[in-house]
């Protein structure tokens, strides 16, 4: 079975603060993405990775980076996480077209 | 622009009947779609895809549908169980490697 992993299921930061969130997947999957999840906007592209030291803007890249150092680890960060910003995210990886996807990590930005 | 859209925000069927869940898009280079289910606080799980040579793939209870010529695929789900009530995503992709995402449907599934 496929497993990706995200370091925190529920996290709480300050306005201005700067918020590493880490995806770890165990399948030598080339492909990594991170997303974010709202009520009614469905699932938005924020970055993706098609091998390492490789990155890609999604739909929505303001106000985040990535780092891709090794296959198995994909990092989202915001430089300095503002309220807009509270949202689900989710971490990706695919070899092919089907995604698999972490348990994601519930982000409030006070 | 949308280009997937899940018009119905929620759906409510009895326990047995079937559910239909309905998905449109409009680029037609979308070559491969899935859909995936989604509990609250969890990520989402792969359900079941297919690709644009078919228009019908089955998996036990559930069903995906494509129309090409409409540019619509549905999921049904038969019988319906009170444990699929979650939000439901159809995804489309273009060989790229990326999904684009509907807005998601809540399924709710009555006892």
């Amino acid at each position: 079975d496929v497993k990706v992993t995200q370091s925190s299921r529920y996290l709480v930061k300050r306005t201005g603060e700067k918020v590493f969130l880490e995806c770890v997947q165990d399948m030598d999957h080339e492909n990594m993405f991170w997303y974010r999840q709202d009520p009614g906007l469905g699932l938005r592209l924020i970055y993706f990775s098609y091998d390492v030291k490789m990155k890609e803007k999604g739909d929505i890249p303001e106000g985040y980076s990535v780092s891709r150092e090794k296959k198995e680890r994909f990092s989202l960060i915001l430089e300095s996480a503002s309220t807009n910003q509270t949202s689900m995210y989710l971490c990706a990886s695919s070899d092919e077209e089907t995604q698999y996807f972490g348990p994601g990590t519930r982000l409030l930005v006070l | 622009d949308q280009q997937v859209k899940q018009n119905s925000p929620s759906l409510s069927v009895q326990e047995g009947r079937i559910s239909i869940l309905n998905c449109d898009y409009t680029n037609s280079m979308f070559d491969y779609f899935l859909w995936y289910k989604k509990y609250p606080a969890e990520g989402p799980t792969f359900l079941i895809s297919i690709s644009s040579i078919k228009d019908k793939n089955e998996d036990g209870r559930f069903t995906v549908f494509l129309n090409k010529s409409a540019k619509h695929l549905s999921l049904h789900i038969v019988p319906s169980q009170p444990g699929d009530s979650a939000v439901y995503f159809c995804a489309s992709s273009s060989n790229t490697g990326k999904l684009i995402f509907g807005q998601g449907t809540t399924l709710q599934v009555k006892p």
